[in-house]
C-alpha cells in the first residue's frame, strides 16, 4: 500500500513562473490537506479538500496561491508569479476520515530564485 | 486559537542514553499526533495518540488529555533518532486540521 506521494521533490522557480505541486493521497483516503513548512518551524496548514471540493482555505493566501483535488488525478497546489518568500517545504497529506490520523508525503522543497 | 508548546527545544544525548520529550496544549483537543522529521526532511509517523499509552520499540508515548499535555520517551537512543521531533493536535471544534508545536532537535552522537 503505497504512502503518500508527492512530485516533483524538488522544484526550483524563477520569480514571476508558476509552481504546480502534486499530491497523490493514499489508497482510500478521501481527504487531502496541504501543509508549509519554513526553515526551523512547524508546519501551517493551508488547505483541506475532498474530492472535487475545498473544505477549508482558509489557511492559504488569497491571491497567486490555488488548489485542487479533482475526480480524477492527484490534488493540485499552484503558485503563481512565485516570489522569495515562496520558498518553502510543501507537505500534503491525506486520511481516511476528517479527524482520523493523518499521513504525509516527503514534501516538495521549491525554492524561489 | 490553541497553543502548542514543545520542550526541550534541543536536546543532544550521547548513544544510549533515554530522553522524554514534551507536548503541552492550551486548550481541549480531539486528537494528537507525535511525528518525526529524519535529517532528509521526511516526515514520519510515529503516534497517534488522543489518550492514553502506546508503545512501538523503543519508542513510547503518553497523553494525559485532561491535564493537557504529552510525553514521548525514546529509550536507548540511536544515531538514527536524530531529527526533529513534533507534537501536533487537532483542536476541539476543528478536528481536521492539524496544529503543530515548534519541534524538539534531538542529535544523537556516537
Amino acid at each position: 500500500n503505497a504512502g503518500v506521494m508527492q512530485n516533483p521533490r524538488h522544484l526550483v522557480r524563477r520569480r514571476g513562473q508558476e509552481a504546480r505541486l502534486r499530491c497523490s493521497p493514499m489508497k482510500g483516503h478521501s481527504h487531502v490537506y496541504w501543509y508549509r513548512q519554513l526553515p526551523e518551524e512547524g508546519l501551517k496548514f493551508m488547505v483541506y479538500l475532498q474530492k472535487e471540493n475545498i473544505i477549508d482555505e482558509s489557511g492559504m493566501p488569497k491571491e497567486r496561491f490555488s488548489a485542487e483535488f479533482p475526480k480524477e488525478g492527484p490534488s493540485i497546489l499552484r503558485i503563481q508569479q512565485v516570489v522569495r518568500g515562496d520558498s518553502a517545504a510543501y507537505f500534503c497529506a491525506s486520511s481516511s476520515g476528517a479527524s482520523d490520523e493523518a499521513f504525509f508525503g516527503q514534501g516538495t522543497r521549491l525554492t524561489v530564485v | 486559537g490553541i497553543q502548542v508548546e514543545q520542550s526541550p527545544p534541543d536536546l543532544i544525548l550521547q548513544e544510549g542514553a533515554n530522553s522524554t520529550l514534551r507536548c503541552n496544549f492550551s486548550d481541549s483537543v480531539n486528537n494528537l499526533q507525535w511525528f518525526h522529521q529524519n535529517p532528509w526532511g521526511q516526515l514520519i509517523n510515529l503516534f497517534y495518540i488522543p489518550s492514553g499509552t502506546k508503545q512501538n520499540g523503543r519508542l513510547s508515548a503518553t497523553t494525559v488529555a485532561t491535564e493537557r499535555y504529552s510525553l514521548l520517551y525514546i529509550s536507548s537512543s540511536q544515531t538514527t533518532d536524530s531529527g526533529v521531533y513534533f507534537c501536533a493536535v487537532h483542536p476541539w471544534g476543528s478536528n481536521y486540521q492539524l496544529i503543530w508545536g515548534a519541534g524538539t532537535k534531538l542529535i544523537i552522537k556516537p
